[in-house]
C-alpha cells in the first residue's frame, strides 16, 4: 500500500524557519517525481514546488522562490521542504503528492494527509 | 502564468443529475489536465489524468473531455458520495496552476 506521511507543522512566527518532511512507503519513490501542494484555510489547492527523481531540477512559485527549497533523500525514501523567511501568507495545509510532468496515471494520485503551518507572532 | 478559469464556482444539483464542470486554460496546455476531488478535512483524490482518462478505481459515472481550450469533468447521476469540491490542475507549464474550485452541493 502507498503511503506518504507528513511531518514538521507547528506554529512558528513569521521570519522564522520550518523544515517539512514526507515520508513514502509502497512504491518505488526514487522512481517518481514529487511535489508539494498547499492549501490555505478555507482556500484551494495552490502548487508549491516540484523535484525530479534525482533531485538535480526543482521548480517553486514565484512566491517562494528563494525562500523555499525543496529535496529529496531517495536512500531514506524522503521528501523535504526547507521554509526560510515565512510569512503569514504561508499558513496552510501542506500536502506531499507524487506529481511530475506527462501523463503517468501514477502523478498526483497518493497524497499525504497533510501537515498544518501556521505562521503567526 | 497560464490561468485556469473554473466555472461554477457553486453547483447545486440533485441525486441523480447529470452534472457538467469546466476548466479554461488562458493557454495551451495540451491534455496536461488533471481533475481531483476533495471533501471536507481530507486530502485531494486524483479523478481524471491526461484530460479524459480515468483514474484507478473511480466510478465510471465521472468522465472528462476536452474542446479547445476547455475541459470539462461531467458525473452522470450523481450520488451523495460525489458531494465535494472538484478542481482541475494543468501541468503542462510551470508555475502548474489549479482552477478555483467548485462547490458540488445537494440542492
Amino acid at each position: 500500500e502507498v503511503q506518504l506521511v507528513e511531518s514538521g507543522g507547528v506554529l512558528v512566527q513569521p521570519g522564522r524557519s520550518m523544515k517539512l518532511s514526507c515520508a513514502a512507503s509502497g512504491f518505488t519513490f526514487s522512481t517518481f517525481p514529487m511535489a508539494w501542494v498547499r492549501q490555505a484555510p478555507t482556500k484551494g489547492l495552490e502548487w508549491v514546488a516540484t523535484i525530479s527523481t534525482s533531485g538535480g531540477s526543482t521548480y517553486y512559485r514565484d512566491s517562494v522562490k528563494g525562500r523555499f527549497t525543496i529535496s529529496r533523500d531517495n536512500a531514506k525514501r524522503t521528501l523535504y521542504l526547507q521554509m526560510d523567511s515565512l510569512r503569514s501568507e504561508d499558513t496552510a495545509t501542506y500536502y506531499c503528492t507524487t506529481g511530475g510532468p506527462g501523463y503517468n496515471p501514477n502523478w498526483f494520485a497518493y497524497w499525504g494527509q497533510g501537515t498544518l503551518v501556521t505562521v503567526s507572532s | 502564468d497560464i490561468q485556469m478559469t473554473q466555472s461554477p464556482s457553486s453547483l447545486p444539483a440533485s441525486l441523480g443529475d447529470r452534472v457538467t464542470i469546466t476548466c479554461r486554460a488562458s493557454q495551451d496546455i495540451g491534455n496536461y489536465l488533471r481533475w481531483f476531488q476533495q471533501k471536507p478535512g481530507k486530502s485531494p483524490r486524483l479523478m481524471i489524468y491526461g484530460a479524459t482518462n480515468l483514474a484507478a478505481g473511480v466510478p465510471s459515472r465521472f468522465s472528462g473531455s476536452r474542446s479547445g481550450s476547455d475541459y470539462s469533468l461531467t458525473i452522470n447521476s450523481l450520488e451523495s458520495e460525489d458531494m465535494a469540491i472538484y478542481y482541475c490542475l494543468q501541468h503542462n507549464e510551470y508555475p502548474w496552476t489549479f482552477g478555483g474550485g467548485t462547490k458540488l452541493e445537494l440542492k
